[in-house]
């Protein structure tokens, strides 16, 4: 079936350094890639999405790239801050519905002062 | 504009009750998703609802069942509760485009703990 592979699983970075999250996708019809951003005890924050007619999106210090040829895309945070760190999910969307999404496993990153 | 909420925060049961969780969608979004997201996890899609109708289902036994109200609003009830079930619940609501993959905003969970 249908999955989205997430890596790292962890990422420690010292503040002010640049994160880079990568996911791979299964399925070349996906056409819809957001990312959400999860603090403990809360529910995922849509940080950043990306849809396939377009190759890269940035929004201040967050930006996504998209390879679809490839079947993956990017997270990229710049000049990282402590309230960077959190659970970080990437997700697609299933080709049979313009709904449902496929989760990634999540990256835990982690701001070194 | 209003957020999405959620009800109750947390929530404790025993083996085989029933629960209902609550969800009110964001100002001007007329769909909700049911997500369940076990510790350590990625959220797993549970049902949608669009108009008060089931719109599209995960792989969710007929134990969990919805409910959508004409003001958007939604219940996830969930019967014979199994100590699995432990989990956080989460809505998330969203405005469906024609042909455009729907962008969802969660809310922020109801941590259910099954003894």
């Amino acid at each position: 079936g249908e999955n989205v592979e997430q890596h790292p699983s962890t990422l420690s970075v010292q503040e002010g350094d640049s994160a880079v999250i990568k996911c791979t996708y299964s399925d070349s019809a996906s056409n819809y890639f957001p990312w959400y951003k999860q603090e403990l005890g809360k529910g995922p924050q849509l940080i950043i999405d990306i849809r396939s007619n377009v190759g890269e999106k940035k929004d201040q210090r967050i930006a996504v790239t998209l390879n679809k040829t490839a079947k993956h895309f990017s997270l990229h945070i710049t000049e990282t801050q402590p309230e960077d760190s959190a659970v970080y999910f990437c997700a697609a969307s299933m080709a049979d519905s313009n709904y449902q999404l496929i989760w990634g496993a999540g990256t835990k990153l982690i701001i070194k002062p | 504009e209003t957020g999405v909420t959620q009800s109750p925060t947390h929530l404790i049961k025993t083996r085989g009750q029933q629960v209902t969780l609550r969800c009110s969608s964001q100002s001007g979004h007329n769909t909700v998703s049911w997500y369940q997201q076990a510790l350590g996890q990625g959220p797993q899609f549970i049902f949608q609802y669009y108009r008060e109708e089931e719109n599209g289902r995960g792989n969710f036994p007929p134990r969990f069942s919805g409910l959508q109200f004409p003001n958007y609003s939604s219940e996830l009830n969930v019967n014979a509760l199994e100590l699995d079930d432990s989990a956080l619940y989460l809505c998330a609501s969203s405005s469906p485009q024609r042909g455009v993959t729907d962008t969802q905003y969660f809310g922020p969970g109801t941590r259910l703990t099954v003894l």
